[in-house]
C-alpha cells in the first residue's frame, strides 16, 4: 500500500543535540512538508520541497534544516538552535501543487526534550 | 494572507446527537476547502473537500457546504457515534498554494 512513513515514533533528544526524524513516501509526489503540532495551536508550517534538491521555509523554520535528495525522502533535522523543538511532528505530501490536491499526512513522531 | 478560524473545543456530545463545527475563512483568490481528522496519536486523515463555491463534501455520514457568501465550511453530521471522537481540522489551500493552512482544531468527545 502506499502511502508515508515516518519515523521514530517516539524520540527523545538531550539538549543542545541534533536529531533527524526521517519521512518516506511511496505514493510518487512531487511535494513533501513538514508541520509542527503543538496544543491548541494547530499545525504551522517548517519546511516544504516542491521538487528534488529544492524546499522552502515556511512559518517557523528557525532552529530547523531540511534536504530533498531524492523524491521520496525529506529528512528533518532538529538543531540545538530550536529552544523548544517538543512538539509532535508530521509530514506530509500532495501529488502536486494545484489548490485542490489532498494532502497525505504520515503516522507523526513525537519529540521530547530530556 | 490566508487563515482559517474554528471553533473551540473539546465539544461533548451524547451518542447519536447532532454536530456541527464552525470554521470561516479567510483568502485571497479562491481556495478549496478542507476537513481533516486526527484520532490519538496519530497523523492527519481527509475527511472531506470542497473545491467551489455550492459544493457540498461528504463522507461516512459527515457534511460540509462551501459557502462563499459567509465565508464558511462548517462541518455537520446528523448522529455522531462514539468512534467519531477525535480532533478536527478546518484547512485551505489556494490556488498554486505550496501549502494548507489550518485552524487550530476542535476535539469532539462523544460519550455513551
Amino acid at each position: 500500500d502506499g502511502g508515508i512513513t515516518q519515523s521514530p515514533k517516539y524520540l527523545f533528544r538531550k539538549e543542545g543535540q541534533n536529531v533527524t526524524l526521517s519521512c518516506e513516501q511511496n505514493l510518487n509526489h512531487d511535494a513533501m512538508y513538514w508541520y509542527r503540532q503543538d496544543p491548541g495551536q494547530g499545525l504551522r508550517l517548517i519546511y516544504y520541497s516542491q521538487i528534488v534538491n529544492d524546499f522552502q521555509k515556511g512559518d517557523i523554520a528557525e532552529g530547523y534544516s531540511v534536504s530533498r535528495e531524492k523524491k521520496e525522502s525529506f529528512p528533518l533535522t532538529v538543531t540545538s538552535a530550536q529552544k523548544n523543538p517538543t512538539a509532535f511532528y508530521l509530514c506530509a505530501s500532495t501529488q502536486g501543487t494545484a489548490g485542490n490536491t489532498e494532502a497525505f499526512f504520515g503516522q507523526g513522531t513525537r519529540l521530547t526534550v530530556v | 494572507g490566508n487563515s482559517v478560524t474554528q471553533m473551540e473545543g473539546p465539544v461533548t456530545l451524547s451518542e447519536e446527537a447532532f454536530l456541527t463545527i464552525n470554521c470561516t475563512y479567510t483568502a485571497t483568490g479562491y481556495p478549496s476547502l478542507f476537513w481533516y481528522v486526527q484520532y490519538p496519536g496519530e497523523g492527519l486523515q481527509l475527511l472531506l473537500k470542497a473545491t467551489k463555491a455550492d459544493d457540498k463534501g461528504s463522507n461516512k455520514g459527515f457534511e460540509a457546504t462551501y459557502r462563499k457568501e459567509t465565508t464558511s465550511f462548517h462541518l455537520e453530521k446528523g448522529s455522531v457515534q462514539v468512534s467519531d471522537s477525535a480532533v478536527y481540522f478546518c484547512a485551505l489551500r489556494t490556488g498554486g498554494g505550496n501549502k494548507l493552512t489550518f485552524g487550530t482544531g476542535t476535539q469532539l468527545k462523544v460519550e455513551l
